[in-house]
Parts: structure tokens; C-alpha cells; sequence
């Protein structure tokens, strides 16, 4: 299973910009890297995903390394709201035609005001 | 609100028993998955359906089965109930059958095994 390892927690100020790690070094060429991030109480939510190219939308920017075995989630400025588990996922082909998510631990991200 | 949703939000019931989850994915949705989510084991993926037919298998216990129906929604039953079954259980979907696209997830039903 191609894994990825983040850090257990980190902490941000708010209004201030966060970058998140993930490390995915058995990365192979055609798994996509996408971001999730689950609020407490709640399902999962989708955040941004890319495979080789630095990403961007409303939410946050993906930053990827020219080798792609690691990746950066920024979120330009906190707010409370972002407060979450940040889940760095591999879509990895399972066969039988059909991707998967495999969820790690994540990062828990704690928002100071 | 992901337009996913699933019933009931809490469910209390004691070992041996069987229960049945329902998820109802957004509106022109093919794809279900569902997803157990537990203190030590994390989100783990259970199984696909896409229009009606299994498409993939996860860490799905034998004693617990999936369907989904003509109108595209999707029951997860769990029989002979242990404790350790006691967990979150998400559904989300998905428009593409293969799952390369995003997927959306519901709010869960809390199951408590007593």
C-alpha cells in the first residue's frame, strides 16, 4: 500500500499562513496526491489534489516536489474554522478498475486566536 | 453540507445483534463507498458500489454486508455484532465509476456496541 507519514499535530496562530508536510516517498506515477481534512463531528471534506504541478483553489494551495515524494498544503490564513485533522492521501489504483483513498493518521491542526 | 446523507446519526445496540446503515448520496452520484472509522484504526475503506454493483472491496468484515439499490442508495448491514464493531461509519459518493474524482462524504452514523 503506498503510504504517507505526517506529523501527529501542529499548531498555527491565526490569520497566519500554515503549511502542513507529507512525506510519500513510495509515491508511484500515477497516484494522485489529495488533501482531506475532517472537523470535529463531521465527515471527511475534500480539500485540494493534484500529481505533478503546484495546485491552487479557493481553499488552500498544494505545493509538490519535482520528485514528488513529498508535499506541502498551505493554507494561506488560518482561521478558527480550519481547526481540523489534515489527511494526506495517495489515490492509489486497488485493481479490478477501481481507485482508492487510503486514509493515514493525519495531522491535527490546533488554531490559536 | 456535502448533499451526502445517511441515517440513523446514533445507534446503541448490544453484541450479537444486526444493524443496517443508510447512506443516500448526492444528487446524480453513482459511486458509494463506505468507511469505518475507529480510535486505533483510523478512516478505513470498506467497499464500493457503482450503479448498483460492487466495484471494490476493503477491510470488510465477512459478517458485515453492502448493497445498493435501483435508486442508488446504499445499506451497510453488520450482524453478529462484537464490541469492537462499535465505531463511526461514513458513506460518501462519488460521480466516476472508477473513484478518480473527488468524493463527498456524509456526517456519519455513530454506532455503540454495549
Amino acid at each position: 500500500d503506498a503510504k504517507t507519514t505526517q506529523p501527529n499535530s501542529m499548531e498555527s496562530n491565526e490569520e497566519e499562513p500554515v503549511h502542513l508536510p507529507c512525506n510519500h516517498s513510495t509515491i508511484s506515477g500515477t497516484d494522485y496526491i489529495h488533501w482531506y481534512r475532517q472537523l470535529p463531528s463531521q465527515g471527511p471534506e475534500y480539500v485540494i489534489h493534484g500529481l505533478t504541478s503546484n495546485v491552487n483553489n479557493r481553499m488552500a494551495s498544494l505545493a509538490i516536489a519535482e520528485d514528488r515524494k513529498s508535499s506541502t498544503l498551505i493554507l494561506h490564513r488560518a482561521t478558527l474554522r480550519d481547526a481540523a485533522v489534515y489527511y494526506c492521501i495517495l489515490r492509489t489504483y486497488s485493481g479490478a478498475g477501481s481507485y482508492q483513498l487510503t486514509f493515514g493518521k493525519g495531522t491535527k491542526l490546533s488554531v490559536i486566536p | 453540507d456535502s448533499g451526502v446523507t445517511q441515517t440513523p446519526k446514533h445507534l446503541i445496540t448490544a453484541t450479537g445483534q444486526r444493524v443496517t446503515l443508510r447512506c443516500s448520496p448526492r444528487s446524480g452520484d453513482l459511486s458509494v463507498y463506505w468507511y469505518q472509522q475507529s480510535l486505533d484504526q483510523g478512516l478505513q475503506f470498506l467497499i464500493q458500489y457503482y450503479n448498483g454493483e460492487e466495484r471494490a472491496k476493503g477491510n470488510i468484515l465477512e459478517r458485515f454486508s453492502a448493497q445498493q439499490f435501483p435508486d442508488l442508495h446504499s445499506e451497510l448491514n453488520l450482524s453478529s455484532l462484537e464490541l469492537g464493531d462499535s465505531a463511526l461509519y461514513f458513506c460518501a459518493s462519488s460521480s466516476h465509476r472508477q473513484g478518480m474524482d473527488t468524493q463527498y462524504f456524509g456526517p456519519g452514523t455513530r454506532l455503540t456496541v454495549l
